[in-house]
């Protein structure tokens, strides 16, 4: 049971270069989420998925597109990188049903750096 | 004002010590309470959740104000692997969405 992966795990780009982020889960959670991580800022969704087939903007979504691939995956993608775009990603997912909140997991986070 | 506030620190103190973190939230509709725990340049982990009533889990004791929309966290006997960022995580739920509201984080260092 791996948790929550996410590839890579550093990454530096140009600006204007394009990537794509990858993350799986394996505890059959049906919510998952992406988030940026600054200094100062504290963790900010990007985009989330509340269950497959769905997508929707978080806080800070612009930059950004995702897909929810299946289940277990939800990738994000950098169309054209930015200096801004600087940081360090971290995927999570957890399973939402009813009122109650069910503990979040974060994968281990991709730390990119745009030139 | 940010929805989630907290002093950033960082809180130095040495091995024994008790240290006391504290939290502000702004939205009155929030439901529940985390503090989750960030070792250095890794991933955020739920280290416990805080009820009105207060709770504790070994050194770690957690407590909620509703009336003053505050929460915080007190470590006793503080330990070198205390050593951390302290998140203040605030989550609500709107029958349509739910959301989770993280602080920026508190940084601890336990010294010798």
């Amino acid at each position: 049971n791996a948790g929550v992966t996410q590839t890579p795990k550093f990454q530096v780009l140009k600006t204007g270069q394009s990537m794509t982020l990858q993350c799986a889960q394996d505890m059959n959670h049906n919510s998952m989420y992406w988030y940026r991580q600054d200094p100062g800022m504290g963790l900010r969704l990007i985009y989330y998925s509340a269950s497959e087939g769905t997508t929707d903007k978080g806080e800070v979504p612009n930059g950004y597109n995702v897909s929810r691939l299946n289940k277990r995956e939800f990738s994000l993608r950098l169309e054209s990188a930015a200096p801004s775009q600087t940081s360090v990603y971290f995927c999570a997912s957890r399973w939402v049903a009813g009122d109650s909140y069910n503990e979040q997991f974060f994968g281990p986070g991709t730390r990119l750096t745009v030139l | 004002r940010k929805e989630v506030e907290q002093d950033p620190g960082p809180f130095n103190v040495p091995e024994g010590a008790t240290v006391a973190f504290n939290c502000t939230y702004s939205n009155s509709a929030s439901q529940s309470f985390f503090w989750y725990r960030q070792d250095c340049r890794k991933e955020p982990k739920l280290l416990m959740s805080v009820y009105s009533s207060g709770n504790e889990d070994g050194r770690f004791t957690a407590q909620l104000n509703r009336a003053s929309q505050y929460i915080s966290l007190l470590i006793r006997d503080s330990k070198l692997s205390d050593s951390a960022t302290y998140l203040c995580v605030v989550y609500e739920n709107t029958g349509t969405a739910s959301k989770l509201t993280f602080g920026t984080g508190t940084r601890l260092q336990v010294t010798l």
